[in-house]
């Protein structure tokens, strides 16, 4: 079955710094990868979104990158804030809108 | 919460007791899923349906049950049958051709 590792451990990053979080799977790549945030007893809520065939996408200070060689995803958060504080999921898509989600990584950006 | 409301957002079950948490969506999706969350532990997909009067089972799909009779609602029902129901459980939604999943805030339900 399909594995999704995320950083295990939680991120501590201090406030302006560039924050990296980790995606790894096993077996096939999906057709999409995601990620999401998720606050302290909230729902998640989608970010970005980046294809089998991208390699980096952005949005404001948020960077994702997929490279399907290593089976992995990096998530970028510059010039990080305090808000940024949350935990990130990220989540693997193949046709047929199969969701599996990862343990997901704890990021907390001291000020 | 992107027009997805669960309720209650906290619910004690005693034994033997079967609870049904509710998932309502006014944004005119098809698909709508339910997801259990543990500590440590990523969304682990509990049932999901594609469209009104159909559902499939996902991987922990023993101990509940849903129903889908009307396309805004997709109710959980966490059976006596479930040894251990106690977790946090998420609703989502997805609209047709979208590859993003809209949750709502979640229900936490606990054992008594």
């Amino acid at each position: 079955s399909q594995k999704i590792e995320q950083n295990s451990e939680a991120l501590n990053i201090q406030e302006g710094k560039t924050a990296t979080l980790t995606c790894n799977y096993t077996n096939y790549s999906p057709a999409y990868l995601q990620w999401y945030r998720q606050d302290p007893g909230r729902g998640p809520v989608f970010l970005l979104l980046i294809r089998e065939n991208e390699k980096e996408k952005r949005k404001e200070r948020l960077k994702v990158t997929f490279d399907t060689t290593l089976k992995q995803s990096l998530f970028h958060i510059t010039a990080s804030q305090p808000a940024d504080s949350a935990t990130y999921l990220c989540a693997l898509v193949w046709v047929g809108n199969q969701f599996y989600f990862g343990t997901g990584t704890s990021l907390t950006v001291i000020p | 919460d992107g027009g997805i409301t669960q309720s209650p957002k906290y619910l004690f079950r005693k034994e033997g007791q079967n609870v049904t948490l509710s998932c309502e969506q006014n944004l005119n999706h098809d698909a709508m899923y339910w997801y259990r969350q543990d500590p440590g532990q990523g969304l682990r997909l509990i049932y999901y349906s594609q469209i009104v009067n159909d559902f499939q089972k996902g991987d922990i799909a023993e101990g509940y049950s849903v129903s889908r009779e009307k396309k805004e609602s997709f109710p959980l029902t966490v059976t006596s049958a479930q040894k251990n129901p106690t977790a946090f459980y998420l609703c989502a939604s997805r609209g047709t051709g979208s590859n993003i999943q809209y949750f709502g805030a979640g229900t936490r339900l606990s054992v008594l």
